[in-house]
């Protein structure tokens, strides 16, 4: 049973360009969770998705960033006009219905904004 | 809101030595708490955890007892080995709708010397 998959696993961007980060949840998980970490910090919740549905995206800035986890395919995070701020591991964790308190992380997208 | 305080790093052990890494949380209600490790260029790997108050996780050596009177959980390990080094971060879990977000302290990186 493959892990919870994460592309591209590094990402350099230019100021004002787009990153598309995308996210494939273990088999049989439903529910999806982003999570950003900047430089020697902790992680902080951004956003938690079903399927066609965001549940809570109480941790994502208002602006330039969106996430979707369509019915079929993969979870995108979506920043747009990245500024060097945006400079982060983003991971990606995906837990299976019914044991949401069970989160299984991928190894994350390292973005760098140049 | 809910919120969890890490003792500062970085912290340094000889191989065999005793570790504790503290860990106390704020929060509403009883959540479930965890201890994940991160692995230098890795993601985040659950450790252990522990879902009401006088439980006990433990895997790999390590153990952390839920402390609901002390609103901690410290995680500790006998006797550290080399391979144990890497960055430690404790965590709850915040209900949102039916699941559960994680809240992270700020981590904890451990260096084991040979």
């Amino acid at each position: 049973n493959a892990g919870v998959m994460q592309n591209p696993r590094h990402l350099v961007r230019r100021r004002g360009q787009e990153a598309r980060l995308r996210c494939s949840p273990m088999k049989g998980h439903s529910h999806v969770y982003w999570y950003r970490q900047l430089p020697e910090e902790g992680l902080k919740f951004m956003v938690y998705l079903q399927k066609e549905n965001i549940i809570d995206e109480s941790g994502m800035p208002k602006e330039r960033f969106s996430a979707e986890f369509p019915k079929e395919g993969p979870s995108i995070l979506r920043i747009q006009q990245v500024v060097r701020g945006d400079s982060a591991a983003y991971f990606c964790a995906s837990s299976p219905i019914g044991a949401s308190h069970e989160q299984y992380f991928g190894p994350g997208t390292r973005l760098t904004v140049t | 809101g809910n919120s969890v305080t890490q003792m500062e790093g970085p912290v340094t052990l000889s191989e065999e030595a005793f570790l504790t890494i503290n860990c106390t949380y704020t929060a509403t209600g009883y959540p479930s708490l965890f201890w994940y490790v991160q692995y230098p260029g890795e993601g985040l790997q659950l450790l252990l955890k522990a879902t009401k108050a006088d439980d006990k996780g433990s895997n790999k050596g390590f153990e952390a007892t839920y402390r609901k009177e002390t609103t901690s959980f410290h995680l500790e390990k006998g006797s550290v080995q080399v391979s144990d080094s890497a960055v430690y971060f404790c965590a709850l879990s915040d209900k949102i709708q039916g699941a559960q977000k994680l809240v992270f302290g700020q981590g904890t990186r451990l260096t084991i010397n040979p």
